[in-house]
């Protein structure tokens, strides 16, 4: 009974590939996240979703794009993948202005 | 644009002993988050902070909110192995949930 899960857990890929990461909950939330986490640890939002709709949209390269099917689902596709794309990548979901949970992330290796 | 600054940025403990992570922010908050992550896991969530002067204590840790200082503090009290991880702190400035991360507190507590 996974809260928040996350396919695949570790993705190592070639630059210039273009991978997706997917998403799910199952805790009826209706808002979603993704965060990058760097080498140093430090974490910074990129997008969030709402009832499918986007309302967070950090200063994001454009090779990354988000995509919500449901309220349960927020996919993360990344065109032309570059070294400094390698981080842990974050799900999370929270019902509006509540607690945010997160899913067990992602490790993405660029080679 | 919100900064979150936590200090120190590593914390070596002594078992039984008490230490103290500090949560500086530069600007008006809804709300704080503290969260704990283990190496090569996800983030837990602590607490939740939501008004000046709150208080929310969990066994050996708890968590207090200075909004007119910008300040929250997370007390470790008598410090055991298990609470090795890095804790971070998460500021949401407009209750958008739109969380703005410290930069980690990697404790480690030796015997």
């Amino acid at each position: 009974d996974t809260a928040v899960s996350q396919t695949p857990k570790y993705l190592v890929t070639q630059m210039g590939n273009d991978k997706s990461i997917k998403c799910e909950q199952n805790l009826g939330h209706d808002t979603m996240y993704w965060y990058k986490q760097d080498s140093k640890k430090f974490l910074k939002i990129m997008f969030s979703y709402n009832n499918k709709e986007l309302i967070i949209n950090e200063t994001v390269p454009n090779r990354f794009s988000p995509k919500s099917p449901d309220k349960a689902h927020l996919n993360l596709h990344i065109n032309s993948l570059e070294l400094g794309d390698s981080a842990v990548y974050f799900c999370a979901s929270s019902r509006r202005s509540y607690t945010q949970y997160f899913g067990p992330g992602t490790r993405l290796t660029v080679l | 644009e919100l900064k979150v600054e936590q200090n120190p940025l590593f914390l070596s403990m002594q078992e039984g002993k008490n230490y103290t992570i500090y949560c500086n922010y530069s600007t008006t908050s809804d709300r704080l988050y503290w969260y704990r992550q283990d190496p090569g896991k996800s983030l837990e969530s602590l607490f939740v902070l939501l008004s000046n002067g709150a208080v929310k204590q969990e066994g050996r840790l708890m968590a207090s909110l200075d909004t007119k200082a910008r300040l929250s503090t997370l007390h470790i009290t008598a410090a055991v192995h298990d609470l090795s991880a890095t804790y971070f702190c998460a500021v949401d400035m407009a209750a958008g949930n739109k969380l703005t991360f410290g930069g980690g507190t990697r404790v480690l507590v030796k015997p």
